[in-house]
């Protein structure tokens, strides 16, 4: 059982918005860590989509983006492409655990 | 550009010790955090654990008992040892970097087989 939940699976139109969710507690997304979002695609190594919580790297399309809000937070994705078939990840440090924490993911599936 | 290429057996026998190496290339060693990742089949991703140059280590509870990352500045290498394998240890490892609490850059993964 992961310390930061999210979704199992999710799916979507082409074109349309997704958001998937990150619930943690107080000792990780709400005692204020930043929480960072992966995409893998299949076969491949994750790569970091958003850090810090909202921030983006060069190169990640501006239909990412990312909040956070008490002991959650959420990627969005507007604009959904076949291109965006992946598994998601979001990722924080828990203080109780002393451990940096992965969500269990999310597959996109895009219709 | 940061490279980063995991090495290793991709075979290990049950109760031995999977020993994995990452060379890193296009950035200090002694810049980041360095860690190890590991996604068992078809499942999640699973933080190892993370090693700074000055010492600083922090390792998953569940795995600390059997676990050490270790730095070599002058060969620009993270080694890890895992030490009494069984099945559950069948993953795909990935080395990777971490600042400011998040990966920068991951690399390509190596699968290793725990066999008995």
């Amino acid at each position: 059982q992961s310390v930061l939940t999210q979704p199992p699976s999710l799916s979507g139109a082409p074109g349309q918005r997704v958001t998937i969710s990150c619930t943690g507690g107080t000792s990780n997304i709400g005692g204020g860590y930043s929480v960072h979002w992966y995409q893998q695609l299949p076969g491949s190594a994750p790569k970091v989509l958003i850090y810090e919580s909202t921030n983006r790297p060069s190169g990640v399309p501006d239909r990412f983006s990312g909040s956070k809000s008490d002991t959650s937070a959420s990627l969005a994705i507007t604009g959904l492409q076949a291109e965006d078939e992946a598994d998601y990840y979001c990722q924080s440090y828990d203080s109780s655990l002393g451990a940096v924490v992965f969500g269990g993911g999310t597959k996109l599936t895009v219709l | 550009q940061v490279l980063l290429q995991e090495s290793g057996p991709g075979r290990v026998k049950k109760s031995e010790t999977l020993s994995l190496t990452c060379s890193v290339s296009g950035v200090s060693i002694s810049r980041y955090y360095w860690s190890w990742i590991r996604q068992s089949p078809g499942k999640g991703l699973e933080w190892i654990g993370h090693r700074f140059n000055s010492g600083d280590t922090n390792y998953n509870t569940s795995l600390e008992s059997r676990v050490t990352i270790s730095l070599d500045t002058s060969r620009s290498q993270v080694y890890l040892d895992l030490r009494s394998v069984t099945a559950a240890d069948t993953a795909v490892y990935y080395c990777a970097s971490m600042n400011a609490g998040h990966v920068t850059h991951w690399g390509r993964g190596i699968l290793v087989t725990v066999s008995s």
